[in-house]
């Protein structure tokens, strides 16, 4: 168990260009959740997979970001037209469900901090 | 929608003594799980403790216990003998499961451990 990975680690970039994150969760663990944490705030939710299936969507979640998970193991969180206020880190979390005695405990990754110059 | 509040934005401990971090939130639901996670500067998120709302049992881990209050929906968190590795954000999330997979966090309190 090599914990949930995520790269690149910091990402600059310029307003306007595209962006990429991938995130690796915890080998076994079927479920995978991306959440976006600015300065002095806890995390708020993004988005949530089930296996390769996007089954939920926060409203936080605007047009110009799509998450992908084509295989039901990594994930892609891909933003576009990058703006100043989607500077932010971006975290992934992974846990295994249905079910279990304690809920859906979730464990994250180290996060991806962008920044939009 | 479920809120999680965190009255407390920073606190100082002397090493080795106790401290004890505040969380209230709100839902309509019965059956939910809590959550303590810890950040330390430039770090990723550790879960600390987790307690299931229909235990009546507060949970423990080592230095770290909850004291659970359903009724007046007061999650608060102690910490024993703190330690220098112990200074982190410290983040209360709730998670229910009923529609929604997201776990809600307050805004966190700083812990700061001063030898």
């Amino acid at each position: 168990d090599t914990g949930v990975s995520q790269n690149p680690r910091h990402k600059i970039t310029k307003r306007g260009q595209n962006v990429t994150f991938r995130c690796d969760p915890i080998s076994e663990h079927n479920r995978l959740y991306w959440y976006r944490q600015t300065l002095g705030q806890g995390p708020e939710f993004l988005t949530y997979f089930q296996n390769e299936a996007q089954l939920e969507k926060s409203r936080l979640l605007s047009d110009r970001f799509s998450a992908e998970r084509p295989k039901g193991s990594f994930s892609t969180l891909e933003i576009q037209r990058t703006e100043q206020g989607d500077s932010a880190m971006y975290l992934c979390a992974s846990s295994f469900g249905p079910g279990t005695v304690y809920g859906d405990t979730q464990y994250f990754g180290p996060g991806t901090r962008l920044t939009v110059l | 929608a479920q809120t999680v509040t965190q009255s407390q934005p920073e606190m100082s401990v002397q090493e080795a003594e106790t401290v004890t971090l505040s969380c209230t939130y709100d839902t309509s639901e019965n059956n939910y799980y809590l959550f303590w996670y810890k950040q330390p500067p430039s770090r990723q998120m550790i879960l600390v403790i987790r307690q299931e709302a229909y235990k009546q049992q507060n949970a423990t881990e080592n230095r770290f216990s909850v004291n659970f209050q359903k009724a007046a929906k007061s999650f608060s968190l102690k910490i024993s003998d703190s330690q220098l590795g112990d200074t982190a954000m410290y983040f209360c999330a709730f998670f229910s499961g009923a529609g929604s997979y997201q776990l809600t966090f307050g805004k966190g309190t700083k812990l700061s451990v001063i030898p």
